[in-house]
Order: C-alpha cells, then structure tokens, then sequence
C-alpha cells in the first residue's frame, strides 16, 4: 500500500460509545496531524505530531485522544461525543521542515447519534 | 491571529477560459504556500506549491506569489469540468511546523 491510509470511512457512533480511528502512512514522513472539517468551515488542526512526539494540542476536548504508537501510525480515540463532533476527520502527514505539504488520506465521516 | 482568506464563491468559469483563484494571507514572515484541490466527500490533494516571488508553471496551473502584497493565486488554463472543486489555500507561517487552511473556494467549471 501506498500514501495514507485511513479507516475506517465512515463511522456511526452513539454517544456512549467508545471508538478509535486509524492511520497509517507508507511515505516515509515523520509528522502526523489530525483535521477534524466540518461543512462551511476551515480545516481544524486537532493534534501534530513530530517524530511521535505531540507537540501541538489545539485545544481539543478530553472526549478526543490521540496516541502515536510509532511514526507511522496515528490514532484517535472517541469517546461521549456529542452530535456536534459530526465531521470528516482527515489524517495526513509530511516531512517536517518549511519546505513540504501535507498528504492527507481518504478520512473518516463520523456521524454521532 | 494569523490567518489565510480566501473568497468561498461560488466562482463559475466557461470551459477552456482561465479560472483565476485568490488567496491573501495576514503573516509577512509566511515560507511556503500550497494550493490543494479537494472534490466533493474526497480529501484535499495537493496540486501546487510556490516560495518564491513570481510565477511556478506545472501543465495547466500556474501558482503566483506576491510576499509584498501578501497575496497567492492559482490560474488554471483551459478549464476543463474536472477542474469543479474546492481549491484550499494553505500557508506555512514563520517559524510553525503547521499549514493554516483558507475556508477554499469552491469552482465550477461549465460545459
């Protein structure tokens, strides 16, 4: 597999539930982010991670953690959300440095119920 | 607050005319500038990045920087349909890691 790879695509949760999203990237990257996008807003930076590292928390609630296992793998950890979390949560990755974008992967459509 | 505008649209374009996308961006200090394409219910794919003054040419895009102006833009010749999407705005702030996204601007392309 190539590029980044997230599952699942679409996730119907109650908000009682507990659930997790995953990533996982092929590119050799050493930074992974988490965006949460909502309609007719901007792309949410969520989490940053730099060589497994967090280093940016963008005020996020406690109900969404994150976990890093490795430079490859990137998780997000769902628990009591609430309605208005509805979203497509997109992962992506880059090399660290000014120079790179980011390669987002498909993202998860989250309905909370 | 630093922050990346773009104008939402809806902007409407003849097929084969050149679609002109805008960006401005409020950090002086501001490195790298990226162009992302984004289709309806996909993620954002990036089609372009520029950090220089001037203009960078790849096929039918043509990304422009302005730092004195603060301002990006992507032109896209020869529109074609496929070319209907979101096009997001993304800016490397000085000194941040992170990119900042504009809210995009959403283009339709008509046959």
């Amino acid at each position: 597999e190539t590029g980044v790879t997230q599952t699942p695509r679409h996730l119907v949760m109650g908000m009682t539930n507990k659930k997790s999203l995953k990533c996982e990237q092929h590119l050799g990257h050493n930074a992974m982010y988490w965006y949460k996008q909502s309609a007719k807003k901007p792309l949410e930076l969520m989490f940053v991670y730099s060589l497994e590292e967090r280093v940016e928390n963008n005020s996020v609630p406690s109900r969404f953690s994150p976990e890093c296992p490795n430079s490859s793998h990137l998780f997000l950890h769902l628990h009591t959300l609430q309605p208005e979390d509805s979203a497509l949560y997109l992962c992506a990755s880059s090399h660290t440095g000014v120079g790179y974008g980011y390669t987002f992967g498909s993202g998860t459509r989250l309905t909370v119920v | 607050q630093k922050e990346v505008e773009q104008n939402s649209g809806p902007l409407s374009v003849p097929e084969g005319a050149i679609a002109s996308l805008n960006c401005t961006y409020s950090d002086r200090g501001s490195q790298s500038f990226f162009w992302y394409r984004q289709y309806s219910g996909k993620s954002p794919e990036l089609i372009m990045s520029i950090y220089s003054n001037g203009d960078k040419e790849d096929g039918r895009f043509t990304a422009q920087l302005n730092k004195a102006s603060q301002y990006v833009s992507l032109l896209i010749r020869d529109s074609q349909p496929s070319d209907s999407a979101t096009y997001l705005c993304a800016v490397r702030f000085a000194g941040n890691e992170k990119l900042t996204f504009g809210t995009g601007t959403r283009l339709t392309i008509i046959p």
